[in-house]
């Protein structure tokens, strides 16, 4: 199957702190990528759509200018967690979109363990 | 309200035996697309099987099959001859949406124990 990158795959900051995490196709073109947070022992929950060259798509209750992405090319998106904090401390996973003839995939990144310390 | 609906927290099997995850969705669209994701302890996502709502019949994918009854909205994961690195999380997923507006939805998943 295609490949995401994602990267870093744990990273641990300081409070107040700004974090990009990058997410990559590698072998494909994605014009649609979207972000996830995962808490511990629960589901992904959609935090946003991502397509290239317009403004991501946030989902309810997330805050844009705390999450910011920036989908600049069609195998790059970026997710920056702005002036983080403790709380924002999850797994975040990100997946691209391959879109086919005769079906659609995502395809998912390996996912960012991030600790806000 | 619930779109995606995993009603088992936890399944145990026994090596080599079958098992199978309870996958049950809500949704108006009539194009729409569902999965099958194993999340082992590392954290990464592995996609399974797919099976598209105008397939009529049902996907198979090696050891994994899905059963996917339209009218009842459901599409039951069902791994044969369970192995102990079968041993994971499972997420069912529905895509719905159209290209430009495509949104994948997960249920809160199974954790699926395999006894030796």
């Amino acid at each position: 199957g295609a490949v995401v990158s994602q990267h870093p795959s744990r990273v641990i900051c300081k409070s107040g702190t700004s974090v990009k995490i990058e997410c990559r196709s590698l072998d494909f073109q994605a014009t649609t990528m979207f972000w996830y947070r995962q808490f511990p022992k629960q589901s992904l929950m959609l935090m946003a759509t991502s397509n290239e060259g317009s403004k991501a798509t946030y989902e309810q209750g997330v805050e844009k200018d705390k999450f910011l992405i920036n989908h600049a090319s069609l195998t790059l998106s970026t997710l920056t967690v702005t002036s983080a904090h403790p709380e924002d401390s999850s797994f975040y996973i990100c997946s691209a979109l391959q879109v086919r003839l005769m079906n659609t995939e995502a395809f998912f990144g390996q996912g960012t363990r991030l600790t806000v310390v | 309200a619930q779109k995606i609906t995993q009603t088992q927290p936890g399944m145990f099997v026994q090596e080599k035996e079958a098992v199978t995850l309870d996958c049950t969705y809500d949704t108006s669209d009539q194009s729409y697309g569902l999965f099958w994701y194993k999340q082992p302890s590392s954290g990464e996502m592995i996609f399974l099987i797919y099976q598209g709502s105008y397939d009529e019949q049902n996907a198979t994918e090696g050891r994994y099959s899905l059963n996917f009854q339209k009218a009842r909205k459901s599409a039951n994961l069902v791994i044969s001859a369970s192995q102990l690195g079968d041993s994971a999380m499972y997420f069912c997923a529905m895509r719905e949406g159209e290209t430009g507006g495509f949104k994948t939805i997960f249920g809160a998943g199974t954790r699926l124990f395999v006894k030796a």
